[in-house]
């Protein structure tokens, strides 16, 4: 059973253009929410998360919206720029088990120029 | 180096045979996680330490999975009687612990394959 989903395995997206990554989530216990990038060949990075009690948290050209009632979360990227171009994975987790992340299946994001 | 550090970056193996993966964390990380990524699926958790004591380890698949952090630094994945559905890139990570908020630093991973 997935507990977070990513739907769209791959976006792509012209440079300087938004980039919309969407997750979802089916556990009502997660309530701290974290996008990670991994290029090939590389771990997965820590990118930008949010705690249940925001519905958006901003780090530059990264935001990260959360919609509780939907069990919805998104990542915009503006502007895309080539170098953003990556798998992106959603993860969740509870507040009785913080330390425990459950990730998504990842979107590939392409960002031509 | 400053990153978390794995060993092997690649290790290719017969069914049956045991094998050992080693994570070097960050210099002063005081948890440490292991997670399984199987081609097209994102990180599953395997099991967690604080410290030298496995704090979480309910993503062990099986018995045959076994991890340890005996000095509560470096840590083992040990795998015996491998299979092919154990072929992944095994990923370590560190953090500081309480507080990290799921901040987790990962190495580069360890790809297994299992003919």
């Amino acid at each position: 059973d997935q507990q977070v989903k990513q739907n769209s395995p791959s976006l792509s997206v012209q440079e300087g253009r938004i980039s919309i990554l969407n997750c979802d989530y089916t556990n009502s216990m997660f309530d701290y929410f974290l996008w990670y990038k991994k290029y090939p060949a590389e771990g997965p990075t820590f990118l930008i998360s949010i705690s249940s009690i925001k519905d958006k948290n901003e780090d530059g050209r990264f935001t990260v919206f959360l919609n509780k009632s939907a069990k919805h979360l998104s990542l915009h990227i503006v502007p895309s720029q080539p170098g953003d171009s990556a798998v992106y994975f959603c993860a969740a987790s509870a507040v009785h088990n913080t330390d425990k992340l459950i990730f998504g299946t990842g979107t590939r994001l392409q960002v031509f120029p | 180096g400053a990153g978390v550090s794995q060993t092997p970056s690649n290790k290719v193996t017969e069914k049956g045979k045991y094998v050992e993966l080693r994570c070097d964390p960050i210099s002063g990380h005081t948890a440490l996680y292991w997670y399984r990524q199987s081609l097209g699926q994102g990180p599953e958790f395997l099991i967690y330490f604080q410290g030298t004591g496995a704090a979480d380890d309910s993503g062990l698949p099986n018995d045959r999975f076994f991890a340890v952090r005996p000095e509560g630094s470096v840590s083992t994945l040990k795998i015996q009687r491998t299979e092919r559905g154990d072929s992944a890139v095994y990923l370590c990570a560190s953090s500081r612990g309480q507080g990290a908020y799921g901040e987790l630093f990962f190495g580069e991973g360890s790809r297994l394959t299992v003919l």
